[in-house]
């Protein structure tokens, strides 16, 4: 089993629309969570960390189940720019390890 | 404030050849990490410097990578000799406090032939 699974999409919405990307985690005693976006051929940009309470920013909003092991982003309101690839990010527990493991990501296109 | 960069963006290689990346990190960021994307695969961590001290270099493949960062400031991964396999995207990151506010660079894009 992978440590961080994804769907790896692609999600093809219209503008406007909501989107929700789920991923799934293998590490029980993981401690953080985040998800990136990248661009095509960029690298990858923090988007937002992720919460036990669940957090919102704007149109985006990150919840965490940590029995279910489970990540999730919903984007409401879709924009063009929106297009990118969401990448799943944890970091697993242990002394010393700042180590980030990445799922492979899930692809959005929105279309006008 | 300028952001982490990385040098060369594209490198070209025979196998068998050797080449050295390098990155400079956010001036004042104690932390610097390399991480490469393999075609088709997620990105994967590579190692973790603090300062000139390498903190966690368990992501490391092989002793044909070697990374290094004297004085704490910049930072060289050098792969020799280089494989058909070692072709990816190879990117730096640093942060001030570890497993915080993680900042990439644009990556250099390895093509070993």
């Amino acid at each position: 089993r992978k440590e961080v699974e994804q769907d790896p999409g692609p999600f093809n919405v219209p503008e406007g629309a909501t989107v929700a990307f789920n991923c799934t985690y293998s590490n029980s005693a993981s401690q953080s969570f985040f998800w990136y976006r990248q661009d095509c051929r960029k690298e990858p940009k923090l988007l937002m960390s992720v919460y036990s309470s669940g957090n919102e920013d704007g149109r985006f909003t990150a919840q965490l189940n940590r029995a279910s092991q489970y990540i999730s982003l919903l984007i409401r309101d879709s924009k063009l720019s929106d297009s990118a690839t969401y990448l799943c990010v944890v970091n697993p527990s242990g002394a010393g390890s700042y180590q980030l493991t990445f799922g492979k990501g899930t692809k959005l296109s929105v279309i006008p | 404030e300028a952001g982490v960069t990385q040098f060369p963006s594209h490198s070209v290689i025979e196998k068998g050849q050797t080449v050295t990346l390098r990155c400079d990190p956010i001036s004042g960021h104690d932390n610097l990490y390399w991480y490469r994307r393999v075609m088709g695969k997620e990105i994967k961590f590579l190692l973790h410097f603090v300062k000139e001290s390498k903190q966690d270099e368990s992501g490391m493949p092989n002793n044909r990578f070697l990374a290094e960062r004297t004085g704490g400031t910049y930072s060289t991964l050098k792969v020799q000799p280089a494989e058909l396999e070692d072709s990816g995207v190879y990117f730096c990151a640093s942060s001030l406090l570890a497993n915080y506010g993680y900042t990439f660079g644009s990556g250099t894009r390895l093509t070993v032939v």
